[in-house]
């Protein structure tokens, strides 16, 4: 069965500090990982997308990488700002434009 | 700026009524457009896949005439909710492919409407 799992299911920082997002995932074929930002009310934003050759691709302060041996992908967030709280959702394509999509981590980001 | 286009955001109304959301696509054209349903705490779940001037693929268990879909033009896909019930209450999201080839290329999302049913 084609399942992201992602955690943890929330976590709450403060303002400045680093986190880290995990997603494993047993989605095949694989052709691409995705993480996206979703803040409330409003639809995904893509942060980073990351095909089997690459294992890691910033987009600001958000850092992504994958290890498709173990189908495993983490997102890395940096000094992290209020802005930040949001749901962040790993999705998983198989190559299709069929998307599998993680619960997806709610972060809050305290002043 | 917004690449896809949705409206309405948030709808209120009675049990009964049909209810009709449109996704426009706004930099490119879109032969395909993607329809999903999102519960609160959930991960979004396709619904129906709407490709321009031909039927759309509806996902398992999602009943075709309880959704309709219309992509009749390369920028607009519409979803109508018939009959709506407050259990079709939930956060509906379209997303645009992007025009470009490759692996890599992202999906671009609607800010979604919040659908309320009384």
């Amino acid at each position: 069965k084609n399942q992201v799992e992602q955690s943890p299911q929330s976590l709450i920082i403060l303002e400045g500090k680093n986190c880290t997002l995990q997603c494993n995932y047993t989605v095949s074929p694989f052709s691409n990982l995705r993480w996206y930002k979703q803040d409330t009310g409003r639809g995904p934003v893509s942060l980073t997308i990351m095909t089997f050759s690459e294992n890691t691709k910033s987009n600001g302060r958000y850092t992504a990488t994958l290890d498709a041996d173990t189908k495993q992908s983490s997102l890395h967030i940096t000094a992290s700002q209020l802005s930040d709280s949001a749901s962040y959702i790993c999705v998983v394509s198989r190559g299709d434009y069929k998307l599998s999509f993680g619960a997806g981590t709610t972060v809050t980001v305290r002043a | 700026g917004a690449v896809v286009s949705q409206h309405p955001s948030w709808v209120i109304c009675k049990s009964g009524t049909s209810v009709k959301i449109e996704c426009r696509s706004l930099d490119f054209q879109a032969t395909t457009m993607f329809w999903y349903r999102q519960f609160p705490k959930q991960s979004l779940m396709l619904m129906a896949t709407s490709n321009e001037g031909s039927k759309a693929t509806y996902e398992q268990g999602v009943e075709k005439d309880k959704f309709l879909i219309n992509h009749a033009s390369l920028t607009l896909s519409t979803l109508t909710v018939t009959s709506a019930h407050p259990e079709d209450s939930s956060f509906y999201i379209c997303s645009v492919k992007s025009s470009g080839t490759g692996i890599g290329q992202p999906q671009h999302f609607g800010d979604g409407t919040r659908l309320s049913i009384l």
